[in-house]
């Protein structure tokens, strides 16, 4: 099973600012990656898929890169509605495996 | 509108069995992977099952294998989770899903599911 390890567990920033999040995955899962963001009562919600393809109506400040088993999703100039728990997800290997999630707090 | 609703969860006590149905709308159902995923209130999210288009190849999660089986009704656009030998650690929250990308882009809202005596 492919364990994926997302950092930090906890990111405090600022509205304006520049959000880094990353997720390692335990082997190469080449760009089968995707990122989800989820608020309090809600389902996730796709924003990447394939590592760097913003999923339909995600604002153009959300961006991932990476392949093989570095990734990252970047939030430019964060916005109020972005403070919430982002998970990544491979869809390499069966079975499909999810990171333990990011919080991003003011 | 593209919609997912979830139904079927309730308590249940351990050892026992619950049928999940998730209800497709607005999307042409029978072309989409379809998942279910779980998540414990507070906690992250655990993938546990995949079905192909026309339900003839499926994947679990080893924690749920051998008791949960996924199935999909292409011409009522419903996929299904059948749930037995029901333990607490599978009380969650639990969401259909389903991909028309790379990833899962349509999410239900989810039903909870109880296990205990």
């Amino acid at each position: 099973e492919v364990v994926l390890t997302q950092s930090p567990a906890t990111l405090s920033l600022s509205p304006g600012e520049r959000a880094t999040l990353a997720c390692r995955a335990s082997q190469s899962v080449r760009t089968s990656l995707a990122w989800y963001q989820q608020k309090p009562g809600q389902p996730p919600c796709l924003l990447i898929y394939d590592a760097s393809k913003r999923a339909t109506g995600i604002p153009a400040r959300f961006s991932g890169s990476g392949s093989g088993t570095d990734f990252t999703l970047t939030i430019t100039s964060l916005e109020p509605e972005d403070f919430a728990v982002y998970f990544c997800q491979q869809r390499y290997n069966w079975p499909y495996t999810f990171g333990q999630g990011i919080k991003l707090e003011i | 509108e593209v919609q997912l609703v979830e139904s079927g969860g309730g308590l249940v006590q351990p050892g026992g069995s619950l049928r999940l149905s998730c209800a497709a709308s607005g999307f042409a159902f029978g072309n989409q992977w379809m998942h279910w995923v779980r998540q414990v209130p507070g906690k992250g999210l655990v993938w546990v099952s995949h079905i192909d288009t026309d339900g003839r190849t499926t994947h679990y999660a080893d924690s749920v294998k051998g008791r949960f089986t996924i199935s999909r009704d292409n011409v009522k656009d419903t996929l299904f989770l059948q749930m037995n030998s029901l333990t607490a650690e599978d009380t969650a929250v639990y969401y259909c899903a389903g991909d028309t990308v790379g990833g899962s882009d349509i999410w239900g809202q989810g039903t909870m599911v109880t296990v205990s005596s």
